[in-house]
């Protein structure tokens, strides 16, 4: 159990339609990461925050927004919904001390969109 | 854009033998690199990092090795156990200020009893 919280765990939409992803740090970690992980492109980085700020963006889409609130729990954003973006998503914290690089992942949400 | 590559997208070999699973990367200036470690239905876990300061870094049964001339790093694990099939993924350590990692696409790695 890494201490990272991701929910919903499944999800089926429509496409058009608009989804939240809520993640929950560890205790204590104020960064958080959202990744994508689709079938045949691995760990797509998508978005991180530091402390409710926006540190470092990847290859969000558009449609795609994120934030974090002030008690550092995260939500992802995902509208409009296309088929492509069925995918895993996966959010991981960091404590910003301690091994460099280390990040803890949540068991991600997966989200199929037919 | 991809920092470093995973040219093999998977690995089979038998319980006990040696694995080895390659990454390639071109960014000279990166000095850090990081394996991570993803199970079916869970998400990536950390396995083991190295610093370009030492060509090998060792965690009992896992070995990094890092060809520093050839931009080439390694994981190898001996003996493998059926236990350590699952998806390896490595990647440059944080660079510009982010804490960010930018992963290869991974290898899986399927180890037969």
């Amino acid at each position: 159990d890494s201490g990272v919280t991701q929910t919903p765990k499944h999800l089926i939409t429509a496409t058009g339609q608009r989804v939240t992803l809520r993640c929950s740090p560890r205790s204590g970690d104020l960064s958080v990461y959202w990744y994508q992980q689709s079938l045949d492109q691995g760990l797509q980085f998508l978005i991180q925050y530091y402390n409710g700020e926006e540190r470092a963006k990847g290859n969000i889409l558009e449609r795609f927004s994120a934030q974090q609130f002030p008690d550092l729990h995260s939500e992802l954003n995902l509208s409009s919904l296309e088929l492509g973006d069925s995918a895993l998503y996966f959010c991981a914290s960091s404590p910003g001390q301690g091994i460099v690089g280390e990040l803890f992942f949540g068991e991600g949400s997966r989200l199929t969109v037919l | 854009d991809q920092q470093v590559k995973q040219n093999s997208p998977s690995l089979s070999v038998q319980e006990g033998r040696i694995s080895i699973l390659n990454c390639d990367y071109t960014n000279s200036m990166f000095d850090y690199f990081l394996w991570y470690k993803k199970y079916p239905a869970e998400g990536p876990t950390f396995l083991i990092s190295i610093s370009s300061i030492k060509d090998k870094n060792e965690d009992g049964r896992f070995t990094v090795f890092l060809n520093k001339s050839a931009k080439h790093l390694s994981l190898h694990i001996v003996p493998s156990q059926p236990g350590d099939s699952a998806v390896y993924f490595c990647a440059p350590g944080p660079q510009g200020g982010s804490e960010k990692l930018v992963f290869g696409k991974g290898m899986k790695l399927t180890v037969n009893p």
